[in-house]
């Protein structure tokens, strides 16, 4: 079954504890990406990667950081949580293709950061 | 602005009505566009894509306006089941993608 898996899907965590949210997908997409969710701002996305090796910034990537030594793989690594990292994030991948390629999400993974 | 924007709602309507969502993008070299349904804070899974003037998808119209910049969605004869979160994504510059903050629609019986 072609899917992008998160985890953890639940995680509360203290001020300044370094993290990892993994995700991961089987569908050999190139691009890759991060967003997070809060409520009235809709998904921001946070970085994205275009292939193996290849990341950038999203429009907010203050407090994270990702990794893609893999083409299956993109971690989200929040170095030193804070409050204001409490969100709802969600991993997607995609061909990389110019055109109207569809999206797939993860499932999410709801962070609250104390 | 917003690259993205959508009235947030909540839309409220009977089952049977007829229902449409407008959203504007300010990036006018976006190609393509897409609606994506979300329920409940779950994953946003993709509804229609957008790439020319329209495209229709059963009781789905997808209209794409590139002179006034905005994308519609037409959801006719609307189910219970059609109550979400319809978020409206446009490419931006350097492979980035932006997402509206959804429009809420309530179907009632």
């Amino acid at each position: 079954e072609a899917q992008v898996t998160q985890n953890p899907r639940y995680l509360i965590t203290v001020t300044g504890k370094k993290l990892t949210v993994t995700c991961s997908q089987n569908m050999n997409h190139e691009y890759m990406s991060w967003y997070r969710q809060d409520p009235g701002l809709g998904l921001r996305q946070i970085y994205y990667s275009m292939n193996v090796e290849v990341t950038d910034k999203g429009d907010v990537p203050e407090g994270y950081k990702v990794s893609r030594k893999e083409k299956r793989n993109f971690p989200l690594i929040l170095e030193s949580p804070s409050p204001n990292q409490t969100s709802l994030y969600f991993c997607a991948s995609r061909y990389k293709g110019q055109g109207g390629y569809e999206q797939y999400f993860g499932p999410g993974t709801r962070l609250t950061v104390t | 602005r917003k690259e993205v924007e959508q009235d947030p709602g909540p839309f409220n309507v009977p089952e049977g009505a007829t229902v449409a969502f407008n959203c504007t993008y300010s990036n006018s070299a976006s190609q393509s566009f897409f609606w994506y349904r979300q329920d409940c804070r779950k994953e946003p899974k993709l509804l229609m894509s957008v790439y020319s003037s329209g495209n229709e998808d059963g009781r789905f119209t997808a209209q794409l306006n590139r002179a006034s910049q905005y994308i519609s969605l037409l959801i006719r004869d609307s189910k219970l089941s059609d109550s979400a979160t319809y978020l409206c994504v446009a490419p931006g510059s350097f492979n980035k993608f932006y997402f509206g903050s959804g429009t809420k629609l309530n179907v009632k019986p």
